[in-house]
């Protein structure tokens, strides 16, 4: 079946590091991927989005990814900081009611 | 602020009790959502809702019900039906067609 999944359950960087969180996926069909940000006991935070007609997209410190070719996803973090510690995840989007289908996440620990 | 809330932070039900959880917005979405999270794993969508009086089951439906009555209001009953209740769960809405959804704080429900 389709799925979206992360390569990698946790990662510790160094605080100023940049960071980078790897999400694959399986649906070709899926035209928007997102990233979210969870921190410990509470609800997602939207961090950016990109639409499969783009192959990179930027906010602020925040970089995203996408590789069609090896339907591939990644999030880069720019001078991770403390606060960045939380569980990252990616959802890609499926049908006309912008469902998101979420894969299991990447727990960010930033070392001081 | 505009937001959405959910309610109780923490439920505590004995077995075999259905439990109504709460889920109030006043961003004016059109559109709702309920995810169950289980410790290390992503988001499962549970049921929603693109307008009032209307919703569709999601990847997990069985054991859950929901109403939609009010634009503003999204309660998700888990009945005495639903096989492993404990969980945390988070509701969600977003403007229609956007590919946004804005996420309450979750309600982590312990069954015992």
């Amino acid at each position: 079946g389709e799925s979206v999944g992360l390569h990698l359950p946790t990662l510790s960087v160094q605080e100023g590091d940049n960071s980078i969180i790897n999400c694959a996926y399986s649906n070709s069909a899926s035209d928007y991927f997102i990233w979210y940000k969870q921190e410990s006991g509470k609800g997602p935070q939207f961090i950016i989005d990109i639409r499969s007609n783009m192959d990179k997209r930027q906010g602020q410190r925040v970089t995203v990814l996408l590789n069609k070719t090896v339907k591939h996803l990644s999030l880069q973090i720019a001078a991770t900081q403390p606060g960045d510690s939380a569980v990252y995840f990616c959802a890609e989007n499926r049908g006309s009611a912008r469902q998101l289908t979420f894969g299991s996440g990447t727990q960010l620990t930033v070392l001081p | 602020d505009g937001g959405i809330t959910q309610s109780p932070k923490y439920l505590f039900r004995k077995e075999g009790q259905n439990v109504t959880l709460s889920c109030e917005q006043n961003l004016n979405h059109d559109a709702m959502y309920w995810y169950r999270q289980d410790p290390g794993q992503g988001l499962r969508l549970i049921y929603y809702s693109q307008i009032v009086n209307d919703f569709q089951k999601g990847d997990i439906a069985e054991g859950y019900s929901v109403s939609r009555e009010k634009k503003e209001s999204f309660p998700l009953t888990v009945t005495s039906a639903q096989k492993n209740p404990t969980a945390f769960y988070l509701c969600a809405s977003s403007l229609q067609g956007s590919t946004e959804a804005f996420f309450g704080q979750g309600t982590r429900l312990t069954v015992v």
